[in-house]
């Protein structure tokens, strides 16, 4: 089993370029999420899907748009990349709710320029 | 604003020594509480949880959860160098939300 893996792994964008950070997981679960880590802040949740075919906002949506492909795989598009965005942005799954482990996939180091 | 606030560290401690790491949370509707380990460049990974008052142990690691003073804290037992990283701390009022703290650095002398 892979867990949850995430492309790319690294990438550089120029200001107003947009991407697509790819996320799966192969472990069934239900729950699946998206954070932003930046240092001294901790791990911020942009965007969450409960289960296949919803997703919510998080603490920190604005700039960011998630689409939940189907159980497995839980993509986030940046539409008009900003430096603000400059992160490690993580992808992560749960059996089902916050109140399970959360399963972390490698994170994307994002420099917009 | 829901916070979870650990000291940044770093926490320097010897090998074989008690490492304690702390962290406080202001949301009094949190009901799941986590440890998680980072390695520096790594992803997070979940080393302890803990839902009730009281301890928790498992192995060299105890968890202690204390809500009426909304504090939760991690120990470390016979620290080795492998155990240096940044520990975080979330809380989770359930559903599907959690709250990060910044995380403490820990270094483990040799």
């Amino acid at each position: 089993n892979a867990g949850v893996t995430q492309t790319p792994k690294f990438q550089v964008l120029k200001t107003g370029q947009s991407m697509t950070l790819q996320c799966a997981q192969d472990m069934n679960h239900n729950s699946m999420y998206w954070y932003r880590q930046d240092p001294g802040m901790g791990l911020r949740l942009i965007y969450y899907s409960a289960s296949e075919g919803t997703t919510d906002k998080g603490e920190v949506p604005n700039g960011y748009n998630v689409s939940r492909l189907n159980k497995r795989e839980f993509s986030l598009r940046l539409e008009s990349a900003a430096p603000s965005q400059t992160s490690v942005y993580f992808c992560a799954s749960s059996e089902r709710g916050a109140d399970n482990e959360q399963f972390f996939g490698p994170g994307t180091r994002l420099t917009v320029l | 604003q829901k916070e979870v606030e650990q000291n940044s560290g770093p926490l320097s401690v010897p090998e074989g020594a008690i490492a304690s790491l702390n962290c406080t949370y202001s949301d009094r509707g949190s009901q799941s509480f986590f440890w998680y380990r980072q390695y520096s460049g790594k992803s997070p990974e979940l080393i302890m949880f803990i839902y009730s008052n009281g301890d928790k142990e498992d192995g060299r690691f105890t968890a202690q959860l204390n809500k009426a003073s909304q504090y939760v804290s991690l120990l470390i037992r016979d620290s080795q160098p492998s155990d240096s990283a940044t520990y975080l701390c979330a809380a989770s009022p359930g559903g599907f939300k959690t709250i990060f703290g910044a995380g403490t650095r820990l270094f483990v002398k040799a």
